[in-house]
């Protein structure tokens, strides 16, 4: 049963501190999302690839997020700084995208608290 | 833009009963999903409505596009508490890139 693995499930840190999180997208997949939730904005899509190369970073913070995708199977959203702000579940999806109207398959999240 | 909202966001209902969660779009899209997210869990993907009058059901769920009001609906038919979950829907924005806008997402509870 093919899932989306996402790395760590929980990250506790403080304000100030580098935090990486890693996502293992789906073999055969062409697409990976970052999304981020919080109770206040909801599910906000941050970035996403195609074929590894970076297709929309806009809704990402550019002064302390960045996110790579250096091989197709492990996918990385850094936060540097972090700030208390940045609290919130931060989800990977991947889909085998064509059309566009393919499904976007989820992983678990990683639920980070910044303090 | 494409926007995407939701109602009603808070929903309690009484095991046995009928309810319609409304999903409104702002613009053209040509892809409509609906997604179930437990508590503390990620999101499962429910339904893809990809043109007008496009109806898909599963079990208890009934979901629903009509392109034309921008609107597509989710029925819950003969609620059982197992359906309590937030459901999210989300639209395809414009081509062929995938990335798509969610709602605020309706927090159901189905109560005995």
């Amino acid at each position: 049963d093919a899932r989306v693995t996402q790395t760590p499930r929980h990250k506790v840190t403080e304000m100030g501190q580098e935090v990486t999180m890693r996502c293992q997208p789906i073999l055969g997949h062409n697409t990976v999302f970052w999304y981020r939730q919080t109770m206040m904005q909801g599910l906000e899509l941050l970035a996403y690839f195609r074929n590894r190369a970076p297709l929309d970073d806009s809704g990402m913070p550019k002064d302390r997020f960045s996110a790579e995708m250096p091989d197709a199977t492990l996918a990385t959203l850094k936060i540097q700084p972090s700030e208390p702000r940045d609290s919130a579940v931060y989800f990977c999806a991947s889909g085998l995208v064509r059309t566009g109207a393919e499904t976007q398959y989820f992983g678990p999240g990683t639920r980070l608290l910044v303090l | 833009e494409l926007k995407v909202e939701q109602n009603p966001l808070f929903l309690s209902m009484q095991e046995g009963k009928n309810y319609t969660i409304y999903c409104n779009y702002s613009t053209t899209s040509d892809r409509l999903y609906w997604y179930r997210q437990d508590p503390g869990k990620s999101l499962e993907s429910l339904f893809v409505l990809l043109s007008n009058g496009a109806v898909k059901q599963e079990g208890r769920l009934m979901a629903s596009l009509d392109t034309k009001a921008r609107l597509s609906t989710l029925h819950i038919t003969a609620a059982v508490h197992d359906l309590s979950a937030t459901y999210f829907c989300a639209g395809g924005e414009g081509g062929s890139q995938g990335n798509l806008i969610f709602g605020k997402g309706t927090k159901l509870s189905v109560k005995p």
